[in-house]
């Protein structure tokens, strides 16, 4: 079965301390993306990329880091600069730049204690 | 900068009962939109999509949407909702020239009650 796997599920680390997110799609899909979801505000994005080795910041890069190394790897830090890193986190893909829907991972609830 | 409103931010329905979500969205060109619909516990899910022509959009479990675009809106409708359509519901846009980001709102939390 095709699709994108974020771990893990839930996920708990100490102020200070950075933490990477993992998103793999085995869709093929040529860009990725990575949104920060919290109540009442929607999804907001974080970063994307388009192809390997090239990705952008989205609203609300700062504190933020990615990397896509790999076609089908979009991991995401969140690092100890992050002022509010307690979130749920979702990575999506899609064919190329023609955004004809996006596929959702399950995402990661990070809490920072 | 391109925004998504969504005004309803919790809607409590009793089955049956017609549903209709707003949505509008700041952005003076060509632009897709898009619902997506998030179960408890569940992925986010495509609801629905336009691009072009007709106006009005049949998505799955009998949901539909219209575009106007002189009102910049694209409204969720359902004739008769079910207790299975609690749910979060998001409406998205996006550019078709230039980058391709989906921009969403802030989500419509629809409890239906048996």
């Amino acid at each position: 079965d095709g699709g994108i796997t974020q771990s893990p599920k839930y996920l708990f680390r100490k102020e200070g301390q950075n933490v990477t997110l993992s998103c793999e799609q085995n869709l093929n899909h040529d860009a990725m993306y990575w949104y920060r979801q919290d109540p009442g505000q929607g999804l907001r994005l974080i970063y994307y990329s388009q192809i390997v080795n090239d990705f952008q910041k989205g609203d609300i890069a700062e504190g933020y880091s990615v990397s896509r190394e790999k076609k089908e790897s979009f991991p995401l830090t969140v690092t100890s600069a992050q002022k509010n890193p307690t979130a749920f986190y979702l990575c999506a893909s899609s064919i190329g730049r023609r955004v004809d829907g996006y596929t959702f991972g399950s995402g990661t609830r990070l809490t920072v204690v | 900068a391109q925004s998504v409103s969504q005004h309803n931010h919790h809607v409590i329905l009793s089955e049956a009962a017609s549903l209709e979500l707003g949505c509008n969205y700041s952005y003076g060109g060509t632009v897709n939109l898009f619902w997506y619909v998030q179960y408890p516990g569940q992925h986010l899910q495509l609801l629905l999509k336009y691009f072009s022509g007709d106006p009005l959009v049949k998505g799955i479990k009998g949901f539909e949407a219209e575009f106007i675009k002189s009102k910049f809106s694209f409204n969720l409708r359902k004739p008769s909702v079910q207790w299975s359509d609690t749910a979060e519901y998001f409406c998205a846009v996006t550019m078709q020239t230039g980058a391709n980001n989906l921009f969403f709102g802030t989500g419509t939390r629809l409890t239906v009650i048996p």
